[in-house]
């Protein structure tokens, strides 16, 4: 089935490093692709996403751009800040999905970010 | 646009008993989901609706869950005879195909403890 892999942590990285986490992905048709990141006690915020080959997604200075060839979704911040730290889930949603659903979201299992001042 | 909201945010309830969560999604979202999240690990999908009909349900969802729609807004997820393995958060969410490109926005989670 669909599954999605990621970079174990945790990330460890002081204020204004450039960041990467790696996510690749399993799907047999085509899929969206998402990270989402939640903060220490809250619930998941979409971060940015994108929805077919090449498309870039970013957002608040964070970018990741679909590879359908290396089955690739790669979180890149080029300078992080200490209200960075957070957990971040990369995910996928078949587009044949559920009854049209648009599919449910499967998800890594996340990868943990500290930024130290 | 108030986002999706859930009640309550923790629960501490003992083996055995039943609990319930309730959950309100963003207004004009017809699709509500429920997701189950153990510490470590990333959401996991349990169940979905379209208006009132729950359309899918995931393995995870044994018997002694139930989720309701009942007008095709707020959603409750009742777990009986509550175990320790259920510990988890439950994270619920809600989109819509005509919104936001069906993006799916979720709400904060409501933390379960069964001690």
């Amino acid at each position: 089935g669909d599954s999605v892999t990621q970079m174990e942590g945790p990330v460890t990285l002081s204020e204004e490093a450039f960041l990467t986490i790696n996510c690749t992905y399993t799907a047999t048709g085509y899929p969206s692709l998402f990270w989402y990141v939640q903060y220490p006690g809250e619930g998941l915020q979409l971060l940015l996403k994108a929805t077919k080959a090449d498309d870039k997604g970013s957002n608040k200075g964070f970018e990741a751009t679909y590879r359908k060839e290396t089955t690739s979704f790669h979180l890149e911040k080029g300078s992080v800040q200490v209200s960075d730290s957070a957990v971040y889930f990369c995910a996928l949603s078949d587009r044949r999905g559920l009854r049209g659903s648009q599919g449910n979201l499967i998800f890594g299992k996340g990868t943990k970010l500290s930024v130290k001042p | 646009d108030t986002g999706v909201s859930q009640d309550p945010r923790h629960k501490i309830t003992k083996r055995g008993q039943n609990v319930t969560f309730r959950c309100d999604p963003i207004s004009e979202h017809n699709r509500l989901y429920w997701y189950r999240q153990t510490l470590g690990q990333g959401p996991e999908f349990l169940t979905y609706f379209q208006n009132e009909a729950q359309l899918e349900k995931s393995r995870l969802l044994s018997d002694r869950f139930s989720a309701e729609r009942p007008k095709g807004s707020f959603s409750t997820l009742e777990i009986q005879r509550t175990e320790q393995g259920d510990s988890a958060m439950y994270l619920c969410a809600s989109s819509s195909p005509t919104v936001s490109g069906n993006t799916i926005y979720f709400g904060e989670g409501s933390w379960l403890t069964v001690v």
